[in-house]
């Protein structure tokens, strides 16, 4: 199975960086999602990792490493907008189930 | 728009009636999810299909839950004799891909609300 675990609520200052960390106990891993979720909307794909290292998009940056089951996803500049819920899912080994599986999310509060 | 799309939007009903919400998926994508996510939680997996077939069932799915996809495009969930638990956002997501690496879009989702 699959055991997903990532802080519930963080809080920001605009204009400032976050991290938001996620760490995950698999019996098969192919790689980690982040999305975005805004309160009662659908969650928005932000970022897939299969290898160890930084991927960098624009002002999210995403971090994973395969050997210590840990990712975190980097926000900078924070803007009001990015007031959201932050959701990790890990993605199963190839060839087996295709579900990923989602952690609880993480609550950012931007505040000016 | 070619996103996601999902009927209703919203739907409040009484305990022990029947409902059922469709999902139209992005027109190119062969897999199709239900998930149902409660606040404060993230989605959780109910069932899947590739292109018309159901391969995939959550064991936490009881009976009065089914889904069909009968010609490998929209899909529809049913649930039946609703109860109060049943109560939450049902999402559905799509993709497109064979390797199990493929990002899945969602829709916006039906906040359903059992009386």
């Amino acid at each position: 199975g699959q055991n997903i675990d990532q802080p519930t609520e963080m809080t920001a200052t605009e204009g400032a960086i976050v991290q938001i960390n996620c760490t995950y106990q698999t019996s098969g891993f192919n790689g980690l999602f982040w999305y975005q979720q805004h309160a009662g909307e659908a969650p928005t794909f932000l970022s897939y990792n299969v290898l160890d290292g930084l991927e960098e998009k624009g002002r999210f940056s995403s971090f994973l490493s395969r050997s210590k089951g840990y990712s975190y996803l980097l926000l900078k500049e924070l803007q009001m907008k990015d007031s959201a819920s932050y959701l990790c899912a890990v993605s199963p080994t190839s060839g087996g189930s295709y579900i990923p599986t989602f952690g609880r999310g993480t609550s950012l509060i931007v505040h000016p | 728009d070619t996103g996601v799309s999902q009927d209703p939007r919203h739907k409040i009903t009484k305990r022990g009636q029947n409902v059922t919400f469709r999902c139209d998926p992005i027109s190119e994508h062969n897999r199709l999810y239900w998930y149902r996510q409660t606040l404060g939680q993230g989605p959780e997996f109910l069932t899947y299909f590739q292109n018309e077939a159901q391969l995939e069932k959550s064991r936490l799915l009881s009976d009065r839950f089914s889904a069909e996809r009968p010609k490998g495009s929209f899909s529809t969930l049913e649930i039946q004799r609703t109860e109060q638990g049943d109560s939450a956002m049902y999402l559905c997501a799509s993709s497109f891909g064979t390797g199990g690496q493929e990002t899945q879009y969602f829709g916006p989702g039906t906040r359903l609300l059992v009386l």
